[in-house]
């Protein structure tokens, strides 16, 4: 079964860092795309980074200079680096799957929530 | 404020069609055919219903559908269903610099 499940949320102070991992299963992280998309207390969705399958990383402007994505390939598992953290990055965090880079996310995780709280 | 612009919220009752509108630019939606539909149910995931502006992956039911028209993409929902009330988004690639995907601000579909 093909399948995508986050940890690594919490709650962190703002100025702080967290690493979000998401962990493959069914299918390898490597051979596709991969991407992050969080999701506010309340509100709509937010594109936030992609790695492609080469390896090649983009970002969304909110997040870029602050987000790190990455991913380890004997580990079948893909990273988010969120540092700099701010209240409003405050939210659910997915990782989901793009196979063949047609912007068309056919697997997600179930959520990994980050508060970002003094 | 999102890039897409969708409806807030469109009702329906059991077995009518409804449709929700997304309307972006020529960079988005009118330059590219990457268009998807996603569904989320409260407290869960969001589900790829459409892909491609009109493809459904394996398992979508045939209710749903989806089209474009310009810089407006549209997705259908038929024979409604109680179960299809849900949050809808759009999404699209977006030509920037260096690259963007965008969403729409969502739609709450309520099934009277």
């Amino acid at each position: 079964e093909v399948q995508l499940v986050e940890s690594g949320g919490g709650l962190v102070q703002p100025g702080g860092s967290l690493r979000l991992s998401c962990a493959a299963s069914g299918f390898t992280v490597g051979s596709d795309f991969m991407h992050w998309v969080r999701q506010a207390p309340g509100k709509g969705l937010e594109w936030l980074s992609v790695i492609y399958s080469g390896g090649r990383t983009y970002y969304a402007d909110s997040v870029r200079g602050r987000f790190t994505i990455s991913r380890d390939t004997s580990k079948n598992t893909l990273y988010l680096q969120i540092s700099s953290l701010r209240t409003e990055d405050t939210a659910v965090y997915y990782c989901a799957r793009d196979p063949e880079l047609r912007y068309g996310l056919d697997v997600w995780g179930q959520g990994t929530t980050v508060t970002v709280s003094s | 404020q999102s890039a897409l612009n969708q409806p807030a919220s469109v009702s329906g009752s059991p077995g009518q069609s409804i449709t929700i509108s997304c309307t972006g630019t020529s960079s988005d939606i009118g330059g590219y055919n990457y268009v998807s539909w996603y569904q989320q149910h409260p407290g869960k995931a969001p589900k790829l219903m459409i892909y491609d502006v009109t493809n459904r992956p394996s398992g979508v039911s045939h209710r749903f559908s989806g089209s474009k028209s310009g810089n407006t993409a549209s997705l259908t929902i038929s024979g409604l269903q109680a179960e299809d009330e849900a949050d809808y988004y759009c999404s699209s690639y977006r030509n920037s610099s260096p690259l963007d995907v965008v969403f729409g601000g969502g739609t709450k579909l309520t099934v009277l």
